[in-house]
């Protein structure tokens, strides 16, 4: 079962920031919390990770609470082409046996609107 | 820098069939995963290959079966088709596996399957 918690649908007006929360209250010390998008019929697409401290490149900003049981992705001006179902994964990358596997839940569509 | 590539894109086959669907992960990358994709169930992962050994393997009955070979492409095949199998089926391959740390998967376009 999936380890995270989103909510299913969020809309958001295009140029303006989406928010995109998840819960991961059972996260253990050495799980990295890994976010990815698919846009209708494409494949997923890898977006950010981190561990503890927050993470920005250029898709997005990646905050990740104090003890680390929540965190937001945050897509500072969201665009038409941002639509698309957003998941929020935790994924064990150092040693252990399910390090392959990702565990998708239902995600967050995510519609922005003109 | 090419993508990872799946092929056939589309497919058809007939109950109790057999299909062998493709992957070839992007130059330089070593671990290959695939995954299930239907509205009902969502994604599921259903095996990561890793220098041609089977690494890590999701909850799916035998029919579905893969191999990765010593270029680092893989197959996927499944054994007599049952309608439930209709699914988009996804291949994502990365630079390494357990232990080393990487930039997320690539994930492929996908094969979508219809079985009738």
């Amino acid at each position: 079962d999936a380890k995270t918690t989103q909510p299913p649908s969020m809309d958001c007006a295009e140029g303006r920031a989406a928010n995109l929360p998840c819960n991961h209250s059972t996260i253990s010390g050495n799980e990295y919390v890994y976010w990815y998008r698919q846009i209708h019929s494409q494949g997923p697409q890898y977006i950010i990770h981190g561990l503890k401290n927050n993470e920005t490149n250029e898709m997005a900003s990646l905050i990740i609470t104090e003890d680390r049981k929540s965190s937001t992705l945050i897509l500072p001006h969201a665009t038409l082409r941002d639509t698309a179902v957003y998941y929020c994964i935790v994924r064990d990358s150092h040693g252990s046996s399910n390090t392959g596997k990702l565990i998708f839940g239902q995600g967050t569509t995510l519609q922005v609107k003109p | 820098k090419a993508g990872v590539t799946q092929t056939p894109r589309y497919l058809i086959k007939t109950r109790g069939q057999q299909v062998t669907l493709s992957c070839s992960p992007i130059s330089g990358h070593r671990s290959v995963s695939w995954y299930q994709q239907t509205p009902g169930q969502g994604l599921q992962f259903l095996f990561e290959y890793f220098s041609e050994t089977q690494r890590n393997k999701g909850n799916f009955p035998g029919r579905f079966s893969g191999r990765q070979f010593s270029n680092s492409r893989s197959e996927m095949n499944v054994s007599t088709l049952e309608l439930g199998d209709s699914a988009l089926y996804l291949c994502a391959s990365s630079t390494g596996w357990a232990g080393v740390m990487d930039y997320g998967y690539t994930f492929g376009s996908g094969t979508r399957l219809t079985v009738v």
